[in-house]
């Protein structure tokens, strides 16, 4: 266990409609990360806040949005759904002073567009 | 552009064969190179961070090396419990870069 929470586990929706997908990270992290892993792509890097603020974006669609919360918990907001956001969606965090790249991930919040 | 290409995709290996899982990349200025373990339906679990060309870190069966173009991922006598997918990562400016992964099978 990460210690790295993240909610739905697994969601179906419809094309066209919205989500949002939650995580908390560990205890005291303020950093989280939001990636996307599809099976052709890999893991690829939407975007990353610290302590309430973005701190740098990756390929993350205009449909889509984050924030972070003053209690640190994050929220990834995916809107105008299309059959190719279909992915595991995960969710990391890393503690202040803690190498960038060691993160600890969750478990994933795996979407179905339909 | 910063990449990394992973091989193979896949390696069926038997209960004690060794083998090497490869990670290349491309990348301004390397600020660590870091290896991933994933299980099926779970999030990546950080093994290893290499700095520089020459440096070794291991962890039981698993040993992960560093050159200026590549890294390794040795596997010694491999068990059942060693079948995951290994994912490579470069630290980018902004973010790391992951590889697509090496899915590993190890049959008793």
């Amino acid at each position: 266990d990460s210690g790295v929470t993240q909610t739905p586990k697994h969601l179906i929706t419809a094309t066209g409609q919205r989500v949002t997908l939650r995580c908390s990270p560990r205890s005291g992290d303020l950093s989280v990360y939001w990636y996307q892993q599809s099976l052709d792509q890999g893991l690829q890097f939407l975007i990353q806040y610290y302590n309430g603020e973005e701190r740098a974006k990756g390929n993350i669609l205009e449909r889509f949005s984050a924030q972070q919360f003053p209690d640190l918990h994050s929220e990834l907001n995916l809107s105008s759904l299309e059959l190719g956001d279909s992915a595991l969606y995960f969710c990391a965090s890393t503690p202040a002073g803690r190498v960038p790249g060691e993160l600890f991930f969750g478990e994933g919040s795996r979407l179905t567009v339909l | 552009e910063d990449q990394v290409t992973q091989s193979p995709e896949a390696l069926r290996l038997q209960e004690g064969e060794s083998s090497s899982l490869n990670c290349s990349y491309t990348v301004s200025g390397l600020r660590g190179l870091f290896w991933y373990r994933q299980d099926p339906g779970k999030g990546p679990e950080f093994l290893f961070t290499l700095y520089s060309a020459g440096e070794e870190k291991e962890k039981e069966r698993l040993k992960a090396t560093l050159t200026k173009k590549e890294s390794f991922l040795h596997i010694t006598a491999p068990k059942p419990e060693d079948s995951a997918t290994y994912l490579c990562a470069v630290q980018a400016p902004t973010a790391l870069i992951f590889g697509k992964g090496t899915t590993l099978s190890v049959s008793s």
